[in-house]
């Protein structure tokens, strides 16, 4: 079955400070990854994606994700978190199937970020 | 472009009422989705439209019914709200251009509560 680990509920940095977060996904082939953002109250903003070609995949915001087939993962990382980025993060490995582009959506990252 | 939009913002029913959550899109997308968010488990796809007069149904389909006459639009009826159906719902659209994946893009959200 198709499913997405995100192993972390929350995560609490302080502003300056580097973040990673986990993904880990089960999945027939290797899907589509997709890393949206949700700020409170707000709907989901795609931040990168992983298609096919170089791993090391750049977004918006100054994040970055890595595709590590091997360990089925795609963990997002941005070197240096600003209050901004306080917001739930989603893991999201994706396919065509049936004619429609399937999502599956891990059950979210909380980040927190201290000054 | 507004993207895709969402109506009403905030919703309280009462058991039993039925009601239809609407959405609409101006990117002239072939594909349309619903889905619902609940706390701890990401988003789960309810409902989801491959083009005008075809849907199918997603993950957590009972309760709702939905329908796609114009490419434009795609409501989510509630028929008889049930308190189980408290939850975020997300309005989501994407292109179609063959047999490849492509982003969704999101609405802002409705964030329904049934008493």
């Amino acid at each position: 079955a198709q499913s997405v680990t995100q192993p972390d509920i929350h995560i609490t940095v302080s502003e300056g400070a580097s973040l990673e977060l986990r993904c880990n996904y089960s999945y027939g082939a290797t899907p589509y990854l997709f890393w949206y953002v949700q700020s409170p109250g707000q709907g989901l903003q795609l931040l990168l994606k992983y298609f096919s070609g170089d791993t090391l995949v750049q977004g918006i915001k100054g994040f970055e994700a890595e595709f590590k087939r091997s360990q089925s993962s795609f963990n997002l990382r941005k070197p240096s978190v600003h209050w901004s980025d306080a917001a739930e993060y989603f893991c999201a490995p994706g396919g065509f199937s049936g004619g429609y582009n399937k999502l599956i959506f891990g059950a979210g990252t909380r980040l927190a970020v201290h000054p | 472009n507004a993207g895709v939009t969402q109506t009403p913002k905030f919703q309280v029913l009462k058991t039993g009422q039925s009601m239809t959550l609407q959405c609409a899109q101006d990117m002239n997308h072939e594909y349309m989705s619903w889905y619902r968010q609940d706390p701890g488990m990401g988003l789960r796809l309810i409902h989801y439209s491959v083009g005008a007069g075809i849907t199918d149904q997603g993950e957590v389909p009972n309760g709702y019914n939905v329908s796609r006459s114009t490419t434009e639009d795609f409501p989510l009826r509630l028929l008889s709200a049930a308190p189980s159906q408290t939850s975020v719902y997300f309005c989501a659209s994407s292109y179609s251009n063959g047999n490849s994946y492509n982003e969704q893009f999101f609405g802002p959200g409705t964030r329904l509560t049934v008493l």
